[in-house]
């Protein structure tokens, strides 16, 4: 089955604690991409990348890195995360061309204390 | 920067069309126009995507204005499951999946 999978689902951690929320695509999709969602703020987009070893920022990337080592994953890193980083998280990948659709993870639930 | 302006919400009744109106007057010639929604606690889904001409699926239809710089997501019997945040998005070459503020759907019995 097409899936983008991530995990973990829930997480609780404390302020500077770091953490990796991982991201896995069984599809061989070249793009994929971090957005985090608030209330009243929408899908805003963390990091994304073009394919292995390409990664760019997106609106809000300052307290998050990202790495393309393989295909088919794509963590995000919080190397000291704070408050203000409690988010839903969600994970996407798609093929380049642009008549194909995306694929989105179920979300990974932060709460940051 | 490929914008698109869509209304904050809208109201259907159950087994009504609903018809969910974007504006994009930014669109170039190659990008796409692709619908995304957000059912609740749910990851985005795919709904419908074109380029150009009108396009049906199972789940919807999708009209595109001539000059492309409107579309319009078409349910033709909205139900108590249609209930979500609908996302109208352009892809173009590059940072293809950009997402704006959606239209909140609410579906009446």
């Amino acid at each position: 089955e097409a899936q983008v999978t991530q995990n973990p689902r829930y997480l609780i951690t404390v302020t500077g604690k770091k953490l990796t929320v991982t991201c896995s695509q069984n599809m061989n999709h070249e793009y994929m991409s971090w957005y985090r969602q608030d209330p009243g703020l929408g899908l805003r987009q963390i990091y994304y990348s073009m394919n292995v070893e390409v990664t760019d920022k997106g609106d809000v990337p300052e307290g998050y890195k990202v790495s393309r080592k393989e295909k088919r994953n794509f963590p995000l890193i919080l190397e000291s995360p704070s408050p203000n980083q409690t988010s839903l998280y969600f994970c996407a990948s798609s093929l380049v061309p642009l008549n194909t659709e995306a694929f989105f993870g179920q979300g990974t639930r932060l709460t940051v204390v | 920067d490929a914008k698109t302006t869509q209304p904050n919400s809208m109201e259907s009744n159950e087994e009504e069309p609903v018809h969910l109106p974007c504006n994009h007057s930014t669109i170039s010639g190659t990008d796409y126009i692709h619908w995304y929604r957000q059912l609740p606690s749910q990851g985005p889904e795919y709904v419908i995507h074109g380029l150009t001409s009108n396009v049906n699926n199972r789940m919807a239809s999708l009209a595109i204005a001539e000059d492309r710089k409107s579309s319009t997501l078409i349910l033709h019997r909205a139900t108590l499951r249609d209930a979500a945040v609908y996302y109208c998005i352009l892809r173009r070459a590059g940072n293809m999946l950009t997402f704006g503020g959606g239209t909140r759907l609410m579906v009446k019995p």
